[in-house]
């Protein structure tokens, strides 16, 4: 069956350094999306890819990166990892812009302490 | 950014009865879609509503698209246990994300 899938699911760093989340999804869909999922702010979104090569920047992306080389990835990069930066992290990917099949289905998702 | 305006933040019920849960925003969507999220799990689709007027069924969930296109409710009949989680209304018309509400806690007592 075609997934999405998150790695690690568990990650702890310390302030300063540079981390990065992975995502890979097996259904070949073009758009990918990171979001944050914070206590009373609910799910944010961070940064999102219509495709190869395309990536653009949403709600809440000071201090996060993405690239997408290939259909199937869109890797997170913390480039200096803060305390406000502590959340759980889901990717998401959908197949279609518009209208019909802008669901997206979720990765499990990643939780990370910065400390 | 746009906003969706969910309530109610949390419901306490008993097995058995029936939930109703909404979703409201100043601006006009063109898709309505309603997750459900359990602990330490991804948000999963329950529904999805696409025209305005809509009414969509899932099992014991019932979703309905506003007429006004700003607003839409989840109803629940005779909860279950294992409906326990907590379920989050969003809306988008494109591939620009998704605008998530701020969700609905649902914890059933036996």
């Amino acid at each position: 069956d075609a997934e999405i899938t998150q790695s690690p699911r568990h990650k702890i760093t310390e302030t300063g350094r540079q981390v990065t989340l992975a995502c890979h999804q097996t259904w070949n869909h073009n758009n990918m999306f990171w979001y944050r999922q914070d206590l009373g702010h609910g799910l944010r979104l961070i940064h999102y890819s219509y495709g190869v090569q395309d990536t653009n920047k949403g709600e809440v992306s000071d201090g996060y990166s993405v690239s997408r080389s290939n259909t199937e990835d869109l890797p997170l990069t913390l480039e200096s990892a803060a305390s406000s930066q502590t959340s759980v992290y889901f990717c998401a990917s959908s197949k279609f812009r518009q209208a019909r099949n802008t669901e997206a289905f979720f990765g499990q998702g990643t939780r990370l302490t910065v400390v | 950014g746009q906003q969706l305006n969910q309530s109610p933040q949390s419901m306490f019920i008993q097995e058995g009865e029936d939930v109703s849960m909404n979703c409201t925003s100043s601006s006009i969507f063109n898709t309505w879609l309603w997750y459900k999220q359990e602990p330490g799990e991804g948000p999963v689709l329950l529904i999805a509503l696409y025209k305005a007027g809509e009414l969509t069924s899932n099992g014991r969930l019932t979703a309905q698209f506003g007429i006004t296109r700003k607003d839409s409710f989840l109803n629940i009949s005779a909860s279950i246990p294992s409906d326990v989680g907590i379920y989050f209304c969003a809306s988008g018309g494109g591939a620009d994300g998704l605008t998530f509400g701020k969700g609905t806690h649902l914890i059933i007592q036996p």
